[in-house]
């Protein structure tokens, strides 16, 4: 298994602002995921994030709105960007363990964010 | 399409009593199967897996489900269940083949504990 961190673990900002969430494994892992979580709704792949190429969007979202960086195989962040109401959700980062097949993926805490 | 579904979006069960939690799936051939576990303010945990075999699979904290393949199920059981499983419970099937990453996860079960 895999030990992931996320930060912030929540987060209140205004309408129009951007956050920046970073996620930590403790370990070199290839495929990292990013989900988004809307109050009451169940996990919603956002993008797979995979070291030394961009990241590959799901559809209906857009980089232009969820940047991606994933500089090494440990960390990744996923930005939020011109927030609005609707973006208030739990955005969880995941990962596949190198040398596993990616559909056995590990989860971080979450991060949740609440736009006013 | 794949798709999974999760009928009951939420169960009250008395402490001690026993827990059976509903999952269907649609799907073209043999499925792998996973029920994930999220705490109220934690990410998802992985309580189970079904890849191939024995259709009774064994998790942590006590759970265990069965795939029945003539029902399209996998549904997870505990036989006592803990004021600590008050949970949500996701069922959610994962790509069989690792060229696709995308997990299809279930609507959810919202687990309440009774005293």
């Amino acid at each position: 298994s895999a030990v992931i961190s996320q930060k912030p673990s929540r987060d209140i900002c205004q309408r129009g602002t951007s956050l920046t969430i970073q996620c930590q494994v403790d370990s070199q892992v290839t495929m990292m995921f990013w989900y988004r979580q809307q109050p009451g709704q169940s996990l919603t792949l956002i993008a797979t994030a995979n070291q030394g190429s961009e990241a590959t969007y799901e559809s209906g979202f857009v980089i232009d709105k969820f940047p991606i960086s994933r500089p090494n195989l440990t960390f990744s962040t996923l930005t939020v960007s011109n927030m609005s109401p609707e973006d208030s959700s739990i955005y969880l980062c995941s990962v596949a363990l190198s040398g596993t097949a990616s559909y056995e993926q590990y989860f971080g805490p979450g991060t949740r964010l609440t736009v006013t | 399409a794949q798709s999974v579904t999760q009928p009951d979006i939420h169960i009250t069960v008395s402490e001690g009593a026993s827990l059976e939690l509903r999952c269907n799936y649609s799907y073209g051939a043999t499925p792998y199967l996973f029920w994930y576990v999220q705490s109220p303010g934690q990410g998802l945990q992985l309580l189970l897996k079904y890849f191939s075999g024995d259709t009774l699979v064994q998790g942590i904290k006590g759970f265990e489900a069965e795939f029945k393949r003539s029902q399209s199920s996998f549904n997870l059981r505990k036989p006592s269940v803990h004021w600590s499983d008050a949970a949500e419970y996701f069922c959610a099937v994962p790509p069989r083949y690792s060229s696709a990453s995308k997990i299809i996860f279930g609507s959810g079960t919202r687990l309440s504990i009774r005293p």
